[in-house]
């Protein structure tokens, strides 16, 4: 079957440190993986796409990975800030549909100080 | 920035009543969206928009439900017969592109049925 897998169990890190989060998937084949910043009774926030045929994407404190082959995605947040405390959650659109991004269940970061 | 705005933020209903649960996307945007997240669960895909008819949709997504573009602005998310398994965040989301791309989410109606 289908499954995007995050860790659903809460990241605890200390303030400063680099945070990383996995997605693992399987028997999907997406052309672009996404991540989402989640608060708590807000509606998702974009924060990165990355494509199939790139390996790293950056914005300010932010990196992602995309491993085609191993079917997975590093998230990363360097330096962070109790403000980065939130669930992340990475989506994908199945391969054959065109309109339609699945999220998986999420990892809630918590960046003590 | 542009935002998708959504109305009501809470909507409280009884078994059985209909609800209309309203949203703006962001005026030049062509892709619209609604996901449901029950308490404590994940983000759940329910049915893409374009075009003025449905591109995709879930199981979830069944005769209940059903989506309008009434006007220009709005879009609507239309849930006939409640059930106490429908109460949960509703979101709006809207891209200018496909769901390859960025997708802008409201923050949310939550539903109540009693």
């Amino acid at each position: 079957s289908q499954k995007i897998e995050q860790n659903s169990e809460a990241l605890n890190i200390q303030e400063g440190k680099t945070a990383t989060l996995t997605c693992n998937y399987t028997n999907y084949s997406p052309a672009y993986l996404q991540w989402y910043r989640q608060d708590p009774g807000r509606g998702p926030v974009f924060l990165l796409l990355i494509r199939e045929n790139e390996k790293e994407k950056r914005k300010e404190r932010l990196k992602v990975t995309f491993d085609t082959t191993l079917k997975q995605s590093l998230f990363h947040i360097t330096a962070s800030q109790p403000a980065d405390s939130a669930t992340y959650l990475c989506a994908l659109v199945p391969s054959g549909g065109y309109n339609k991004l699945i999220f998986g269940a999420g990892t809630r970061l918590a960046v003590h100080p | 920035e542009p935002e998708v705005t959504q109305t009501p933020s809470h909507q409280v209903t009884q078994m059985g009543q209909e609800v209309i649960l309203r949203c703006v996307p962001i005026s030049n945007h062509l892709y619209f969206y609604w996901y449901r997240q029950i308490l404590g669960q994940k983000v759940e895909f329910l049915v893409s928009f374009y075009n003025n008819e449905i591109s995709e949709k879930s199981e979830i997504f069944d005769d209940q439900f059903s989506v309008e573009r009434p006007d220009g602005s709005n879009f609507t998310l239309k849930i006939r017969s409640t059930k106490l398994e429908d109460s949960a965040m509703y979101f709006c989301a809207s891209s200018d592109r496909t769901a390859n791309e960025k997708l802008f989410f409201g923050s949310g109606t939550q539903l109540s049925v009693l």
